[in-house]
């Protein structure tokens, strides 16, 4: 088994830039979940999916942000017009049916200069 | 809403020795999940343990522990023995509900460092 999958690692835009992440869960994974983590501070849950369905988003995930699984396999999150305060780590996470533990990508580092 | 405390923001270890590190939680569901991640330098977010709030016995995987009080609403990580590779930051996170699917709710962190 692969393990979670996130592209890019590492990104740097400019401020009013647009970027796009893409994460590709464990295989046969039907829950994706996206989290933010910035310096120093524990992960914060942006949004969920079961299979291709969002079930849930966070007060955090503004407008700008919006995040998609078209056939309920990867994912992308987008960020409309980045603002400094977006600078973060973005982890996605998946599991499956029955399992407790979510497993974690390596993350997307986004600077926005 | 749920709630993690992690009061430690770091702590040192000899290497081979116990460390415990400190999590409590504040929740006003009767069923929740209460789990234990870490993350090394490289940032990837490990699992370590998981404990359901209906488990009797505290759980263990390998040299982790978690010394689960549920009056106290703390579930400690015990770390026996503890090896150089142990040191990162470590978070407690909590899954309010009674399934096996929704957000993790985490806390800031502990940075451990095992000493030779």
């Amino acid at each position: 088994d692969t393990g979670v999958s996130q592209d890019p690692r590492h990104k740097i835009t400019k401020r009013g830039q647009n970027v796009t992440f893409r994460c590709d869960p464990i295989s046969e994974h039907n829950r994706l979940y996206w989290y933010r983590q910035t310096l120093g501070q524990g992960p914060e849950f942006l949004t969920y999916f079961q299979n291709e369905a969002q079930l849930e988003k966070s007060r955090l995930l503004s407008d700008r942000f919006s995040a998609e699984r078209p056939k309920g396999s990867f994912s992308t999150l987008e960020i409309q017009r980045t603002e400094q305060g977006d600078s973060a780590m973005y982890l996605c996470a998946s599991s499956n049916s029955g399992q407790t533990e979510q497993f974690f990508g390596p993350g997307t580092r986004l600077t926005v200069l | 809403a749920q709630k993690i405390t992690q009061t430690q923001p770091g702590m040192f270890v000899q290497e081979k020795e116990a460390v415990t590190l400190d999590c409590t939680y504040d929740t006003s569901d009767q069923s929740y999940g209460l789990f234990w991640y870490k993350q090394p330098s490289s940032g990837e977010m490990i699992f370590l343990i998981y404990q359901g709030s209906y488990d009797e016995q505290n759980a263990t995987e390998g040299r982790y522990s978690l010394n689960f009080q549920k009056a106290r609403k703390s579930a400690n990580l015990v770390i026996s023995a503890s090896q150089l590779g142990d040191s990162a930051m470590y978070f407690c996170a909590i899954r309010a509900g009674g399934t096996s699917y929704g957000k993790l709710t985490f806390g800031q962190g502990t940075i451990l460092t095992v000493h030779p």
